[in-house]
């Protein structure tokens, strides 16, 4: 069986400085792993994804994320937090063969940003 | 245009009421999936379908059903609703290119049974 955990429910940084919300994930399978972002009123948008190319994945708005398989996580790391960066964020784990696609979505981290 | 589309946006509605919840997408994609979110719970799958005759159910299926009309509609209907059904409803696409499994989702339904 496969599992994901967002480690922090909610995550406060000022502006200007970084963030970091963190994901653990168990899976017996190489999994594919992404971060989605939602923001107030909207779907999820995908932030970026890890499908076992590098290990260091780059996403949009400044994001990232690094794989690390010793440690069983997918951080989602930015430098310099911006205000509309306030938003709520997703980690999910894939594993091929499950069914709806072997999805597992993580219950969420609220990231707030203070000015 | 947005690409998955959402009716209504949001509903209230009484206990025991049946409710549909319509989604349309223009991205083509072959499968289609219906979640439902709630505070400190995140995404839970209710029914998924690969294609038009291909429909399976998910994580809590449970007094909803769903009809795939044609392959860019994908309706869920809460057949007498009730309290606990109250949630934000969300439609979601994917398709098998790349072996990525990327989602795209839609703007969300917000559902109140009272």
């Amino acid at each position: 069986a496969q599992s994901v955990t967002q480690l922090d429910s909610h995550v406060s940084v000022s502006e200007g400085t970084p963030v970091l919300l963190r994901c653990n994930y168990s899976s017996s399978y190489s999994p594919s792993l992404f971060w989605y972002v939602q923001h107030p009123n909207k779907g999820l948008q995908l932030l970026l994804k890890y499908t076992s190319a590098a290990t260091l994945v780059k996403g949009i708005n400044g994001f990232e994320a690094e794989f690390k398989k010793s440690e069983t996580s997918f951080h989602l790391t930015k430098p310099s937090a911006h205000m509309s960066d306030a938003a709520e964020y997703f980690c999910v784990v894939r594993v091929p063969g499950g069914g709806a696609d072997g999805l597992t979505f993580g219950k969420g981290t609220h990231l707030i940003i203070q000015p | 245009d947005a690409d998955v589309t959402q009716t209504p946006r949001n509903r209230i509605t009484k206990t025991g009421k049946r409710i549909m919840l319509e989604c349309s997408q223009t991205k083509g994609h072959d499968r289609m999936y219906w979640y439902r979110q709630d505070p400190g719970l995140g995404l839970r799958l209710i029914y998924y379908s690969f294609d038009v005759k291909d429909i399976n159910k998910g994580e809590i299926s449970d007094g909803y059903s769903v009809s795939r009309q044609a392959q860019a509609k994908f309706s869920l209907s809460l057949e007498s609703a009730i309290p606990n059904q109250t949630a934000l409803y969300f439609c979601a696409t994917s398709a098998d290119r790349d072996g990525s499994y990327e989602q795209y989702f839609g703007p969300g339904t917000r559902l109140t049974v009272t």
